[in-house]
């Protein structure tokens, strides 16, 4: 079955920008059925989406974090990655990708990777 | 801007009924998800479109909307089902999830 799995740095200083990479195994990210998407957790907090990618390229972003957020996808790696500059103490947490089953108010997250736990410190 | 609200917990003896409610504007003319958040786990998909119920998930686990709340109804409470629940929903422009519940089994 379709696993996800996060890689990248547990602790990356202010200022600087995070770079994670969503790895998709058991089925193809470049199916026109699905949107991979970004989602963090602030300690003992609730869930804030960030993002999606679709396999074509095309991005949404959560308008609170336009600003700072990169994504991107590598069909031929079965990856897709994010990139969040301006790194600051509230930018740590676990942060999540997620397979969307539909996009838009029918928005279903249906695979989540086991998460990547990131400390803004210096 | 728009807002999903959950209550921070709610308690069930096992066996019993629980009820998590998630309110929002119109949210019964929008579709509910809930996702289920065990103790230092990712969390997984409990009910989507407001009452569908993927394969997988047991049959207690249940979903109604209507106005502006909807409902995650977990019949016959296990042990188990400790965990926290969130809710979530889109909005113009963005995904929102509510601020979760946990709830505790007694």
């Amino acid at each position: 079955q379709v696993q996800l799995q996060e890689s990248g740095p547990r602790l990356v200083k202010p200022s600087q920008t995070l770079s994670l990479t969503c790895t998709v195994s058991g089925g193809s990210i470049s199916s026109k059925t699905y949107y991979w998407n970004w989602i963090r957790q602030h300690p003992g907090k609730g869930l804030e989406w960030i993002g999606f990618i679709y396999y074509s390229g095309s991005t949404y972003y959560n308008p609170s974090l336009k600003s700072r957020v990169t994504m991107s996808v590598d069909t031929s790696k079965n990856q897709f990655s994010l990139r969040l500059s301006s790194l600051t103490a509230a930018d740590t947490a676990v942060y999540f990708c997620a397979r969307d089953l539909a996009g838009g108010l029918l928005t279903t997250f249906d695979i989540w990777g086991q998460g990547t736990m990131v400390t803004v410190s210096s | 801007s728009y807002e999903l609200t959950q209550p921070p917990s709610v308690s069930v003896s096992p066996g019993q009924t629980a009820r998590i409610a998630c309110s929002g504007d119109k949210l019964g003319d929008r579709f509910a998800t809930w996702y289920q958040q065990r103790s230092g786990q990712s969390p997984v998909l409990v009910i989507y479109q407001s009452n569908k119920r993927p394969s997988g998930i047991p049959e207690r686990f249940s979903g109604s909307s209507s106005g502006n709340t909807a409902t995650l109804t977990i019949s016959g409470t296990q042990a188990m089902d400790e965990a926290d629940y969130y809710c979530q929903a889109w909005d113009t422009n963005t995904v929102l999830f509510g601020g979760g519940t946990t709830l505790t089994v007694l």
